[in-house]
Parts: structure tokens; C-alpha cells; sequence
């Protein structure tokens, strides 16, 4: 079944500066990849997926690349704020497969 | 608006009671889910139904079962709790099998 890295556990940045937060996946046939977004006592929530017929998305300063030849995808933050301090989640399904698999998730801290 | 329900919010029981926690969404979504969320192990799938009297196993059943009479409805069942399975319940629903998962609040539980 689909296995799910999700790297680094924590990561300290700067107000502004840009985070990146890395996944690989074993299943080559998955082809839908969302990010999660939790606060603090919240629930989780999407702020971007991509599919596998696409290399690269963007949404604001909210980035996601995919190398499906390499295994594995990434979420770019850029210009961060405070509001980003939160857990973030990657996920992973496969075409005609029946579970999301998730990641450890990955704490991102932004000092200000 | 349509939205999706876990009740209770926190629950405390004891060793070897039979525990229900309930999950409602008013999105008519065909798919649903329950993780249990556990630090260090990110969002972890214990049971999915796609659909009234669907039902399947993730990767962390045991010890937990599941009904789908209605299409709002994914109650979960604990029928005899343990200790380990003290922690964050969620509840989600998708349109698509494989797309945008929308979650619950949450349900805190602990098994003394």
C-alpha cells in the first residue's frame, strides 16, 4: 500500500523568509496529492492539492511542485506570516485507490 | 450552510465500556471517513464508507467498527475501549473519492 514521508518534523523560519516542506510517496500510480493546513485545537483544512497531470500549481504565496519521476512533492510557502504558524499535512491516493494516506506532518513555526 | 458534526466533544470513559462517537454531515457527500490523530503519527484511517451500507476497513480498525444506514450518518463504535486508543478523533466527508476531504471539529477521547 502507499507510504507517505513527510519532512522536516519541524521547521523554524523567520518572518518573510520562504519554508518548504518535502514529501515522498512509494505508490508510483497515485495521482492526487492535497496539503492540510491545522491550527491549534482546530480542524484540518485544504489549502492546495494537485494531480499528477500537473507539475506545478499556485495559489497566492501558497505554492505546490510535484516530481512524479522522483516520488515526491512539495509545498512552497513564500513571504510568510504569523498566520502560517500551524501543522501541516500532505497526503497521497492512487488512482482508483480507496485511502488518503497522510504524512507525520510537518510543524511550521514563523517568528516574528 | 452545509457543514459536518461530531458529537460529543470530549468524552472520558473507562476500560472495556462500549464507546459511540457520532458524525453527521449535511453535505448529501457520498464518502466518509474517521481518522484518529495521534502526535507523531499525523491522520490515520480506521474506517471509510462510500456509500449506505458501505463499509471498509483502514489501517487502523481493529477495535473499532462502523455503520452507514443514511447518507448524513457515520457513527463509530468502540466496542470495548482501551487505553490506546485514547486521542483525536475526526470525522470527514468528500464529494469526490479522491479529492477535497472536509472535517470535523474533532472529538477528544480518553479511556482511564
Amino acid at each position: 500500500g502507499e507510504n507517505v514521508e513527510q519532512h522536516p518534523s519541524t521547521l523554524s523560519v523567520q518572518e518573510g523568509d520562504s519554508a518548504v516542506i518535502k514529501c515522498t510517496y512509494s505508490d508510483s500510480a497515485s495521482n492526487y496529492f492535497p496539503w492540510y493546513k491545522q491550527e491549534l485545537g482546530k480542524r484540518p483544512q485544504l489549502i492546495i492539492d494537485i494531480r499528477s497531470n500537473v507539475g506545478e500549481k499556485k495559489d497566492q504565496r501558497i505554492a505546490v511542485t510535484l516530481n512524479k519521476t522522483a516520488k515526491h512533492f512539495s509545498l512552497h510557502i513564500t513571504e510568510t506570516q504569523p498566520e502560517d504558524s500551524a501543522v501541516y499535512f500532505c497526503a497521497a491516493i492512487s488512482r482508483g485507490g480507496n485511502k488518503l494516506v497522510f504524512g507525520a506532518g510537518t510543524i511550521l513555526r514563523v517568528k516574528s | 450552510d452545509a457543514e459536518i458534526t461530531q458529537s460529543p466533544r470530549h468524552k472520558i470513559t473507562e476500560t472495556g465500556r462500549q464507546v459511540t462517537l457520532a458524525c453527521h454531515q449535511t453535505w448529501n457527500h457520498n464518502n466518509m471517513f474517521w481518522y484518529r490523530q495521534d502526535l507523531g503519527h499525523g491522520l490515520r484511517l480506521i474506517h471509510y464508507s462510500y456509500g449506505v451500507q458501505d463499509t471498509n476497513k483502514g489501517e487502523v480498525s481493529d477495535g473499532y467498527s462502523v455503520s452507514r444506514s443514511n447518507t448524513e450518518d457515520l457513527p463509530l463504535t468502540l466496542e470495548s475501549a482501551a487505553s490506546s486508543q485514547t486521542s483525536v478523533y475526526f470525522c470527514a466527508s468528500s464529494e469526490l473519492r479522491a479529492g477535497e476531504q472536509f472535517f470535523g471539529p474533532g472529538t477528544r477521547l480518553t479511556v482511564l
